[in-house]
């Protein structure tokens, strides 16, 4: 069954603590993006990936890293650097290449500083 | 910077009603758009992806539409029902590398 796997569904973190949102595609896209939704507002891109490892910045990127490292995955660290964390995560892939390239999205992880 | 915009950003509507939601954008040279439902606490379900080269695609109930040169895409909903119920966003892509989002439409149908 092919899709985008997130994990954790929910994830509580305290204050100074790094953590590490899960992001798994088995469609065998090249391209992956990291987006973070806060209530009321639209979707903000932090990161997104090309190709194995390679990564850009995205609109939001302070606080927060990736990794590339297999095509199926990339794994984003929300880093203590990152002020104001809480908010809803969401990973998509996509092809690359062609006009026709309909992102898909995994079911999103909550993160919530306790 | 583009920017992409969604109107109304809230509806209610009786059930069995036709709608519209809207979405503009600022940079017509645009590659696709993409329309995707959302349900609370939920990820994104792809609805539509409409083509730079294309004027609108169909998908049951549902009918997007897509003016380049105008910088507008319609979401138009036939015979409305309460499981249609959810936050409507469209996604407009530049280039092979980034999506940009409207903050949605939060559409509810009542029964």
């Amino acid at each position: 069954d092919g899709g985008i796997t997130q994990s954790p569904k929910y994830l509580f973190r305290k204050e100074g603590q790094n953590v590490t949102l899960s992001c798994e595609q088995n469609l065998n896209h090249d391209a992956m993006y990291w987006y973070r939704q806060d209530p009321g507002q639209g979707l903000r891109l932090i990161y997104y990936s090309q190709i194995v490892n390679d990564f850009q910045k995205g609109d939001i990127a302070e606080g927060y890293s990736v990794s590339r490292e297999k095509k199926e995955s990339f794994p984003l660290t929300v880093t203590s650097a990152q002020k104001n964390p809480t908010a809803f995560y969401l990973c998509a892939s996509s092809e690359t290449q062609g006009m026709n390239t309909e992102a898909f999205f995994g079911q999103g992880t909550r993160l919530t500083v306790v | 910077k583009q920017e992409v915009t969604q109107i109304p950003a809230a509806l209610s509507v009786p059930e069995g009603e036709n709608l519209v939601l809207n979405c503009s954008f600022t940079d017509s040279a645009i590659y696709n758009l993409q329309w995707f439902r959302q349900d609370p606490g939920k990820g994104l379900t792809s609805l539509l992806l409409i083509q730079s080269s294309q004027r609108e695609q169909t998908s049951g109930r549902l009918n997007a539409s897509l003016d380049k040169s105008s910088g507008r895409s319609t979401l138009y909903i036939a015979a409305s029902q309460p499981g249609d119920s959810a936050t409507y966003l469209c996604a407009v892509r530049y280039n092979f590398n980034k999506f940009y989002f409207g903050s949605g439409t939060k559409l509810n149908v009542k029964p």
